[in-house]
């Protein structure tokens, strides 16, 4: 079965930090997809960075990257310099794409930036 | 260009009543989701379409929930009755295909059932 698991419920990072928010995933499929997600209070779904499992290089999107390790199935997001306006939830969440095409999201985690 | 509209952003409904949310997709975009998401987790997928068809429905609780999306463009989820566990945020998301197409959403509808 697939799973995406986020074990860090919050954190509290400085403004200019860098942030890495962690995700592992589980599936046997061999391809799928990985994509985060912010969610600020407003409540909208914003996409941040997408991973292809077969792609090989790490995938960035200005200030995000995506360090994708597939042997550990790991997926973590890497927030440079972080903004105060980063502070909101962040989802990472998984395609398989096979006949099921399932998308799954983990339960989040919440990142505050403080001053 | 317009993103994926929903309405309403909010609604507030006594237990054992119907309700209905709509979306919008982004234009030409073939694929559409709902999704179900309660307080403090991720999102959960209730239906999928592609076009007017609806490919992955297992999610959705189809004793009182119900969808459709008749042209392939919007899209309306119903809930009838209504159940004091369905308080949750409804989101829309649509992309231009599947697979690893990028899902964009929708603001949401926040439901509140009293």
């Amino acid at each position: 079965a697939q799973k995406i698991t986020q074990t860090q419920p919050g954190m509290f990072v400085q403004e200019k930090e860098a942030v890495t928010l962690d995700c592992t995933y589980d599936t046997s499929d061999q391809s799928y997809g990985l994509f985060w997600y912010k969610q600020p209070s407003s409540g909208e779904m914003i996409f941040l960075i997408y991973q292809g499992s077969y792609d090989e290089q790490n995938a960035t999107e200005g200030r995000y990257s995506l360090n994708f390790q597939k042997a550990r199935k790991s997926a973590n997001l890497v927030i440079s310099a972080s903004q105060l306006g980063d502070s909101a939830m962040y989802f990472c969440a998984m395609r398989v794409m096979n006949r099921d095409d399932k998308i799954i999201f983990g339960k989040g985690t919440r990142l505050h930036i403080l001053p | 260009e317009a993103g994926v509209v929903q309405s309403p952003r909010y609604k507030i409904i006594e237990k054992k009543q119907p309700v209905a949310f709509w979306c919008n997709p982004i234009s030409g975009h073939n694929t559409l989701y709902w999704y179900l998401q309660n307080l403090g987790q991720g999102p959960e997928l209730l239906i999928r379409y592609e076009n007017e068809e609806a490919v992955d429905d297992s999610q959705l609780p189809k004793d009182r929930f119900s969808a459709e999306r008749l042209k392939g463009v919007d899209s309306t989820l119903k809930i009838q009755p209504a159940e004091l566990g369905d308080s949750a945020v409804y989101l829309c998301a649509s992309s231009l295909a599947g697979g690893a197409d990028t899902q964009y959403f929708g603001p949401g509808t926040r439901l509140t059932v009293l």
